[in-house]
């Protein structure tokens, strides 16, 4: 069965500052993988996702993410972090080609930034 | 296009009582997905319908619960009996079979059961 590990619950840094937030998985097949982003009181929205091909995505409002094959690793970056990043980060994998099945979610990275 | 929309947004009810929520996903979709999100926690899968046939059920979604999308284009997620642990977001979320891979998500119904 897949699983997905966030390490921290709570991430703080300071504007300006870079932003790393870590993701581990575990699949049994090929996984894809998804960075969400959600602000308090409304749903999810996608940040980037690694499907094939180029395992560096990038994605909306500056973040990038790398997959690492050895490592089961999916972390996700931002060079210079913004007030407007305050949110909760979740990452997720999902295993059946065409994405035909429901993700399975990290417990989520609550990203603090300090003024 | 105007999005995946939930309705209601918030819903407050007894224990004991039956309450049913409705999900519009986004409308060239035909795949759509229930997730229930508690606090702290990510979201956790429930079911996922391809039109109107119900193809996956995880083992969260007990006896209580039903959902149901007859004409393969709006979702009803129903909870009999609601208990206190049933408290929570509970997510639906649409996709295309064309191939983006991406699930759209709903703003989300807040379930408080007192």
């Amino acid at each position: 069965a897949q699983s997905v590990t966030q390490l921290g619950s709570h991430v703080s840094v300071s504007e300006g500052a870079l932003v790393l937030l870590r993701c581990n998985y575990s699949s049994s097949v090929p996984p894809y993988l998804f960075w969400y982003v959600q602000y308090p009181n409304q749903g999810l929205q996608l940040l980037l996702k690694y499907t094939t091909g180029a395992t560096l995505v990038k994605g909306i409002n500056g973040f990038e993410a790398e997959f690492k094959k050895s490592e089961t690793s999916f972390h996700l970056t931002k060079p210079s972090a913004h007030m407007s990043d305050a949110a909760e980060y979740f990452c997720a994998v999902s295993e059946i080609r065409g994405g035909a099945d429901g993700l399975t979610f990290g417990k989520g990275t609550h990203l603090i930034i300090q003024p | 296009d105007t999005g995946v929309s939930q309705d209601p947004r918030h819903k407050i009810t007894k224990r004991g009582q039956n309450v049913t929520f409705r999900c519009d996903p986004i409308s060239e979709h035909n795949r759509l997905y229930w997730y229930r999100q508690t606090l702290g926690q990510g979201p956790e899968f429930l079911t996922y319908f391809q039109n109107e046939a119900q193809l996956e059920k995880s083992r969260l979604l007990s006896d209580r619960f039903s959902a149901e999308r007859p004409k393969g284009s709006f979702s009803t997620l129903e909870i009999q009996r609601t208990e206190q642990g049933d408290s929570a977001m509970y997510l639906c979320a649409s996709s295309s079979s064309g191939g983006d891979y991406e699930q759209y998500f709903g703003p989300g119904t807040r379930l408080t059961v007192t």
